[in-house]
């Protein structure tokens, strides 16, 4: 199993720019989820998936869209490039809904925007 | 709604000393707490979890948490520490019949040989 699986890596936008940064699940995980990464502020939720078709906001929603259309796939959408967007992505994934189990991490996309 | 709180950014141990990273954690339903640990430039990976079956919960590389529910914490703990644990440390909480995981801030530890 590859696991969490993010891409790119690294990505530098200009102010207004769209992107799209990729997450993929080989573990057949119902439940998915975006955290960004910023000094001092640990985790933060951006967005996250329930299962195919079923999305929800997080924390920190604003700015970002998000999709699921297949089990293995969610994506998070920048709809306008901002500098206070930059910072480090991650995707998650656990099995089933139960929130006592645990989360697997992507290793991260991290995103400066100028 | 529920918090974690993280005493200490930063703590910084000799090699061989005890480690001692300190969790509270607020919530108004029993919660589900853990310990994640993050090396340089990777993700986030499981230390434990405290799923109410045990108040002291024991993890990977020799970590282990006690889960004390008059004093709302969760302290990780390792008895002799390691260069090779020098990363930075997050607590959690989740509870209730939300889907979401919140974070605490994080702790870096630094590990002096």
């Amino acid at each position: 199993n590859a696991g969490v699986t993010q891409t790119p890596k690294f990505q530098v936008l200009k102010t207004g720019q769209s992107m799209t940064l990729q997450c993929a699940q080989d573990m057949n995980h119902e439940y998915m989820s975006w955290y960004r990464q910023d000094p001092g502020m640990g985790l933060r939720l951006i967005h996250y998936s329930v299962g195919a078709g079923i999305t929800d906001q997080g924390e920190v929603p604003n700015g970002y869209n998000v999709s699921r259309s297949t089990t293995e796939d969610f994506p998070l959408r920048l709809l306008s490039a901002a500098p206070s967007q930059t910072s480090v992505y991650f995707c998650a994934s656990r099995p089933g809904t139960d929130i006592y189990n645990e989360q697997f991490f992507g290793p991260g996309t991290r995103l400066t925007v100028l | 709604a529920q918090s974690v709180t993280q005493l200490g950014s930063h703590v910084s141990v000799s090699e061989g000393a005890l480690v001692l990273l300190r969790c509270n954690y607020s919530s108004s339903v029993p919660p589900y707490l853990f310990w994640y640990v993050q090396y340089p430039n990777q993700g986030l990976q499981l230390l434990l979890k405290y799923t109410s079956a045990a108040t002291l919960v024991k993890g990977i590389n020799g970590f282990e948490a006690e889960f004390k529910k008059s004093e709302t914490s969760f302290h990780l703990t390792k008895p002799s520490a390691h260069m090779s644990d020098a990363a930075e440390y997050f607590c959690a909480v989740s509870g209730g019949s939300n889907y979401k995981l919140t974070f605490g801030k994080g702790t870096l530890l630094t590990v002096n040989p």
